[in-house]
């Protein structure tokens, strides 16, 4: 198993641009997420599904949009990048609900906005 | 909303020596703890899921302890290491949910 990919790696955009950050795990995991880690402010969650075709908010969705057509895909775009945007991109999978689940990361995506 | 914090900050010990790391929690409601590594400019590896209904469990020099009325969780790294230098990061669920909660992280340096 590849566990949770993500691409790009890296990434500098334009203030203004768009562009979309994708994820997908192997692992059959209902559940994925998106979080961003900033310096000082730890991880907060973007966006997170519970499986194919739900999707909702978590604490800082302004600016990001997701969508989940398939189990294993959960891309997150950018409509309109801004410099506060700058940050590390983080996506998630998990197989269980409750006291079993354990997720998994994946390696990031730098997002640099100027 | 669940907090969560990490103390200390950072840490730094001689080879050899053990590590406590400690995580507080406000919501003692939780399902589960789940403690991470974080290496500089990479992802997170998960290191120890602790259940509820458990005080704690081990993996290898790992040990997590988990005192849900208290609120807090310890991770003890026995006879550190150079390549045990990382953030390490605990995180809860926020109620039932999958959504996680994390602290701020330690950030350990182990001196050769």
């Amino acid at each position: 198993n590849a566990g949770v990919t993500q691409t790009p790696k890296f990434q500098v955009l334009k203030t203004g641009q768009s562009m979309t950050l994708q994820c997908a795990q192997d692992m059959n995991h209902e559940y994925m997420s998106w979080y961003r880690q900033d310096p000082g402010m730890g991880l907060r969650l973007i966006h997170y599904s519970v499986g194919a075709g739900i999707t909702d908010q978590g604490e800082v969705p302004n600016g990001y949009n997701v969508s989940r057509s398939t189990t294993e895909d959960f891309p997150l775009r950018l409509l309109s990048a801004a410099p506060s945007q700058t940050s590390v991109y983080f996506c998630a999978s998990s197989y269980s609900i409750g006291t079993a689940a354990e997720q998994y990361f994946g390696p990031g995506t730098r997002l640099t906005v100027t | 909303k669940q907090e969560v914090t990490q103390i200390p900050a950072a840490l730094s010990v001689p080879e050899g020596e053990n590590l406590v790391l400690n995580c507080s929690f406000t919501d003692s409601a939780i399902y589960n703890l789940q403690w991470f590594r974080q290496d500089p400019g990479k992802g997170l590896t998960s290191l120890l899921l602790i259940q509820s209904s458990q005080r704690e469990q081990t993996s290898g020099r790992l040990n997590a302890s988990l005192d849900k009325s208290s609120g807090r969780s310890t991770l003890y790294i026995a006879a550190s290491q150079p390549g045990d230098s990382a953030t390490y990061l605990c995180a809860v669920p926020q109620g039932n949910d999958y959504k996680l909660s994390f602290g701020a992280g330690t950030t350990v340096t182990v001196r050769a």
